[in-house]
């Protein structure tokens, strides 16, 4: 089955220690992103991956890290968690388009990580 | 700036009526218009998208979307509404220059029985 998954699923951590969310697709698709989620605000992108090794800022990425060693993998890594950083955490996941070079398909979006920083 | 707006926080129709979402966007360029649907404690599902041709679109679950270039608009429908429709409704407009899609704040919708 197709799919976007996201470890852990829900997460309780503290300030200052440093947690990992993984996400991982099975659809060999290209672009990978991050975004969180808060009440009236939408998602935000964190962070995003044209393919590997290829990673670039979105419009919230401060606190946050990523690496796309591999084309499957992207996780999100908190150096140093915050409570501001407490939200709903998605991965997404698309294949290049087909109508020109800035062109993707629509993204596939990851079942979410619930975290909180106390 | 590029932007959409989803006006309605939170909507309310009995089972059975007729749905209308209406979301209006900012954009520079021709858009790709998507609608997503976010079930309680679920992720976002793709419902429709619109990236050129016929502008009324058909989706999964029967939705329908249409997109208005002259009202900067793509309003999802739904002739019935059924009870499993409760959830929250995102459109989103992309790609901008770091290939993300931009999304509206989301609209509530709530099924009376």
């Amino acid at each position: 089955e197709a799919q976007v998954t996201q470890n852990p699923r829900y997460l309780i951590t503290v300030t200052g220690k440093k947690l990992t969310v993984t996400c991982s697709q099975n659809m060999n698709h290209e672009y990978m992103s991050w975004y969180r989620q808060d009440p009236g605000l939408g998602l935000r992108q964190i962070y995003y991956s044209m393919n590997v090794e290829v990673t670039d800022k979105g419009d919230v990425p401060e606190g946050y890290k990523v690496s796309r060693k591999e084309k499957r993998n992207f996780p999100l890594i908190l150096e140093s968690p915050s409570p501001n950083q407490t939200s709903l955490y998605f991965c997404a996941s698309s294949s290049r388009g087909t109508a020109g070079p800035a062109s993707y398909n629509e993204q596939f979006f990851g079942p979410g990580t619930r975290l909180t920083v106390l | 700036a590029q932007s959409v707006t989803q006006p309605d926080i939170h909507i309310t129709v009995s089972e059975g009526a007729s749905l209308e979402l209406r979301c209006n966007y900012s954009y520079g360029a021709t858009p790709y218009l998507f609608w997503y649907v976010q079930s309680p404690g679920q992720g976002l599902q793709l419902l429709l998208k619109y990236f050129s041709g016929d502008t009324l679109v058909q989706g999964i679950k029967g939705f329908e979307a249409e997109f208005k270039r002259s009202q900067s608009s793509f309003n999802l429908r739904k002739p019935s509404v059924h009870w499993s429709d409760a959830a929250e409704y995102f459109c989103a407009v992309g790609p901008d220059s770091s290939y993300k899609l931009i999304f509206g704040s989301g609209t509530r919708l709530l099924v009376r029985p």
